[in-house]
């Protein structure tokens, strides 16, 4: 068993829709959750960054934390066109400067 | 936020010729920096932990020999790809920690 589950997707949404993306993950200890979301060729953009269980929201983004199922969510409202990439969890377990351990990613396209 | 910048960009490069990609944090000083290659498709891997003023560590399976990695300052880290060849082609991403990781637009290798 891989240390983080995600669906690799495709998922294909239309443009307003609320797109829920998730990820599992085994190791109990992790402590500190983000999710990053990366644009073709480009380099991971940090979206939500929580730690231990429970939910934080910015603008259209609403993360979700649930340590005693293992199980972290994105959710995305009003989903833009501008939208479409792809999302990778990650987790360690401590901040900062502890290594990341990432979901494969899942890709995201927002039709108009 | 937190920015971190990497150059340069893309290279490419003839078989059996070194590459260094620096990797710099540009608002904030970074005592670790992180150091990744993600082929298309797959999500990223850790390669190696870069500490200022020590050496790097590096994960099981890279050749520390052929990724050299030196953390000389608290803004700056540079990967230096030794002798490289095809399969060293790929896309490398570096990340900087603060409260977590900040990563790098990247850098595109391809070696001919």
């Amino acid at each position: 068993q891989k240390e983080v589950e995600q669906d690799p997707g495709p998922l294909s949404v239309p443009e307003g829709a609320i797109v829920s993306l998730n990820c599992t993950y085994s190791n109990s200890a992790f402590q500190y959750f983000m999710w990053y979301r990366q644009y073709s060729r480009k380099g991971p953009e940090l979206l939500m960054y929580t730690y231990s269980s429970g939910n934080k929201e910015d603008g259209r983004f609403t993360a979700q934390v649930d340590k005693s199922s293992k199980y972290i969510s994105l959710f995305i409202r009003d989903s833009q066109p501008s939208d479409s990439a792809t999302y990778l969890c990650a987790m360690s377990l401590h901040s900062g400067n502890t290594p990341l351990v990432f979901g494969k990613g899942t890709r995201l396209s927002v039709i108009a | 936020g937190a920015v971190v910048s990497q150059h340069p960009s893309r290279v490419i490069c003839k078989s059996g010729t070194s590459v260094k990609i620096e990797c710099r944090s540009l608002d904030f000083q970074a005592t670790t920096m992180f150091w990744y290659r993600q082929f298309p498709k797959q999500s990223l891997m850790l390669m190696a932990t870069s500490n200022e003023g020590s050496k790097a560590t590096y994960e099981q399976g890279v050749e520390k020999d052929k990724f050299l990695i030196n953390h000389a300052s608290l803004t700056l880290s540079t990967l230096t790809v030794t002798s490289a060849h095809p399969e060293d082609s790929s896309f490398y991403i570096c990340s900087a920690a603060e409260d977590t990781q900040y990563f790098g637009p990247g850098t595109r290798l391809t070696v001919l």
